[in-house]
């Protein structure tokens, strides 16, 4: 079975510019997480959809961050304007189920933002 | 805010060596998973156990958990330099839906 897809898998901006990821979850799965992974952190979780509602946004800073998932399958996060903290790995994560059971995430690679 | 935290942040060993890695959190959990990740790669998923079990195996690992010490411990046996990585632990609880949230992790270095 195909495994979760993202992209770009690297990009470079100067801060003060904008910038999307997209992900592609396997499919069928119910559950669709993004996560920042700052270096030498732990995944921090941003937003978590269920289908293609939101289950929890309260990490995601909305002022700047913003995240949809398409008729429930395909999801894209967006930073507008980036800030040099924003530097990190970007992570989409997905899941068969909705969590709490014994179904576990699957783990895309990854995109690594350098904010300049 | 991290719900998990790990100990110790790193820990270096020789091949051969076993590695125990714990893990402690804040709050009641449905379940507890480890998960690995190799230097710039995503990560994989190695054990999940729930709350109301208190050991589980799965080859050379061995996860137990005390709930009522909100804590969990990841023993690697027989350490291969392969085994050189960040490890995680990850919990799901309930709070008007399933939330996952992961500790800091230990980096693990296995000496060939």
């Amino acid at each position: 079975e195909a495994g979760v897809a993202q992209s770009p898998r690297y990009k470079i901006i100067e801060k003060r510019q904008s910038v999307a990821f997209w992900c592609n979850p396997i499919s069928g799965h119910a559950t669709l997480y993004w996560y920042q992974q700052i270096l030498g952190q732990g995944p921090k979780l941003l937003i978590q959809f269920q289908n293609n509602g939101v289950v929890d946004d309260s990490q995601l800073p909305k002022d700047r961050f913003s995240a949809e998932r398409l008729k429930g399958v395909d999801s894209t996060l967006k930073i507008q304007p980036a800030k040099l903290e924003d530097s990190a790995v970007y992570l989409c994560a997905s899941r068969p189920g909705t969590g709490g059971g014994t179904d576990t995430q699957y783990f895309g690679p990854g995109t690594r933002l350098t904010v300049l | 805010s991290q719900q998990g935290e790990e100990d110790p942040q790193a820990l270096s060993i020789q091949e051969g060596e076993n590695a125990t890695m714990n893990c402690s959190y804040k709050t009641s959990i449905n379940n507890l998973q480890w998960y690995r990740q190799n230097s710039g790669r995503g990560l994989v998923h190695l054990i999940l156990i729930r709350s109301n079990e208190r050991e589980k195996h799965s080859g050379r690992l061995r996860v137990t958990l005390d709930t009522s010490k909100k804590s969990s411990s990841l023993l690697i046996t027989a350490s291969r330099a392969a085994d050189t990585a960040s490890y995680f632990c990850a919990t799901d609880r309930y709070t008007g839906g399933f939330k996952t949230i992961f500790g800091a992790g230990t980096r693990l270095f296995v000496k060939a």
